[in-house]
């Protein structure tokens, strides 16, 4: 089974100031690893994905993650948050031995202030 | 090009009733996928087709859930006999083909209110 966790409900941040938002994943074996950021009544839209090679993968907007397969992490960075970064992000992951689903983490709510 | 459409946008329906959500996926998208998400919940999977397979059912929550995918493209969620608990919004995403790497692009969901 593939599981994921976003430990935090929420996160806030100075606007400039660098951000994070965490994510750890489970599964049997090998991940695929997604990053989704869905504003108010709008869908998801997609960010970055981890599928192999460099661990560090630049993704829109300015985010990046870093795939860390010792602790099972795939958490989120940008170097310099915006306002307009505000949002409800989703960590994701697919095993690439148990199909085609999308497992999602239960989202943390970014607030970056002035 | 287009992206992933979904209608309605906004259904209020009474319990008991019946219910239908459309979803357009992105033309040449052989894989598509609907999603529920609740309120304070994460995305939970319900079910997934990809061209001329037996479709993933797995995520359905009950009978009362079923979908179908008419000529490989547009495809249609049913919800029978709604109740309370059905309330939320339904997520419908695309992929380019059948493979774990690919992104799923998703639509803007249809939020369902049942009173």
């Amino acid at each position: 089974a593939q599981s994921v966790a976003q430990p935090e409900d929420q996160v806030n941040v100075a606007e400039g100031n660098p951000l994070t938002v965490k994510c750890t994943y489970s599964v049997s074996g090998n991940p695929y690893l997604f990053w989704y950021v869905q504003y108010p009544n709008r869908g998801l839209q997609f960010l970055l994905k981890y599928i192999t090679g460099d661990n560090l993968v630049k993704g829109s907007y300015g985010f990046e993650a870093e795939f860390n397969k010792s602790q099972t992490s795939f958490h989120l960075k940008k170097p310099s948050a915006l306002v307009s970064d505000s949002a409800l992000y989703f960590c994701a992951v697919r095993d690439t031995g148990g199909g085609n689903k999308l497992t999602f983490g239960t989202g943390t709510q970014l607030k970056v202030e002035l | 090009g287009a992206g992933v459409s979904q209608s309605p946008s906004n259904k209020v329906t009474e319990k008991g009733k019946d219910v239908e959500l459309r979803c357009d996926p992105i033309s040449g998208h052989t894989a598509l996928y609907w999603y529920r998400q609740s309120l304070g919940q994460g995305l939970e999977f319900l079910i997934y087709f990809q061209g001329n397979s037996a479709p993933d059912k797995s995520g359905l929550p009950s009978d009362r859930f079923s979908a179908e995918r008419t000529g490989g493209s547009v495809s249609t969620l049913t919800i029978q006999r709604t109740q309370q608990e059905d309330s939320a919004v339904y997520l419908c995403a695309s992929s380019s083909f059948n493979g774990a790497r690919e992104t799923q692009y998703f639509g803007p969901g249809t939020r369902l209110l049942v009173l």
